[in-house]
């Protein structure tokens, strides 16, 4: 995503509806991905990852797809709930470089309307 | 099994102070990484410890530093606060293992210089 100052990109969605989230990452030779979830006065948790070798992982109401072509990446979010609201990071790096090189996208704020 | 505790929650300090943010990671994990996380921003690399020793540090000047001690913990130092340093201040300790790098992060200090 790009940096939007203190502003920070924001989806509204209804109580039940889909949610998609999307982000562009930088580099073109990153191979791991990772989407985290920040919920109003915590850290940072993990939902989802992916390698560059998958286009596509699903977990529990999560989906996320990788386009390499145009270096993309979203979260997609199932039947979304109330507390789903929270920012939402994507995360890129190399599978089996430091960890220390990874590197945030600015976040995604969900608001579920219910 | 505790997760990553940091402490204190909030610190409030002026400018020129130095502040200290302490960090215990999750028991079994011996790397830990420092991130800030400006208003409205993404998570910025501040320094990564592991076994003791500061193994990287993010573009940060020299008056953020920091130590990890034998246990494991760490503290992070930030030495003549400027108004711009006021963030929040995650910690993260690394989970390796079965090709996957999973960051878990604690609640975080927010710092308010002033």
């Amino acid at each position: 995503g790009e940096s939007v100052g203190l502003h920070l990109p924001t989806l509204s969605v209804q109580e039940g509806d889909n949610s998609i989230i999307n982000c562009a990452y930088s580099n073109s030779a990153s191979d791991y991905f990772i989407w985290y979830k920040q919920e109003s006065g915590k850290g940072p948790q993990f939902i989802i990852d992916i390698r560059s070798n998958m286009d596509k992982r699903q977990g529990q109401r999560v989906t996320v797809l990788l386009n390499k072509t145009v270096k993309h990446l979203s979260l997609q979010i199932a039947a979304t709930q109330p507390g789903d609201s929270a920012v939402y990071f994507c995360a890129e790096n190399f599978y089996g470089g430091a960890t220390n090189k990874l590197i945030f996208g600015t976040g995604t704020l969900l608001a579920v309307q219910p | 099994e505790a997760g990553v505790t940091q402490s204190p929650t909030h610190l409030i300090k002026t400018r020129g102070q130095q502040a200290t943010l302490r960090c215990s990671p999750i028991s079994g994990h011996t790397s830990v990484y420092w991130y800030q996380q400006a208003l409205g921003l993404g998570l910025q690399f501040l320094l990564w410890y592991d076994e003791g020793e500061e193994r990287n540090r993010g573009n940060f000047p020299p008056r953020f530093s920091g130590r990890q001690f034998p246990n494991y913990s760490s503290e992070l130092n930030v030495n003549a606060l400027e108004l711009e340093d006021s963030a929040l201040y995650l910690c993260a300790s690394l989970h390796q293992g079965n090709r996957v790098e999973k960051l878990f992060f604690g609640s975080g200090t927010q710092l308010s210089v002033l």
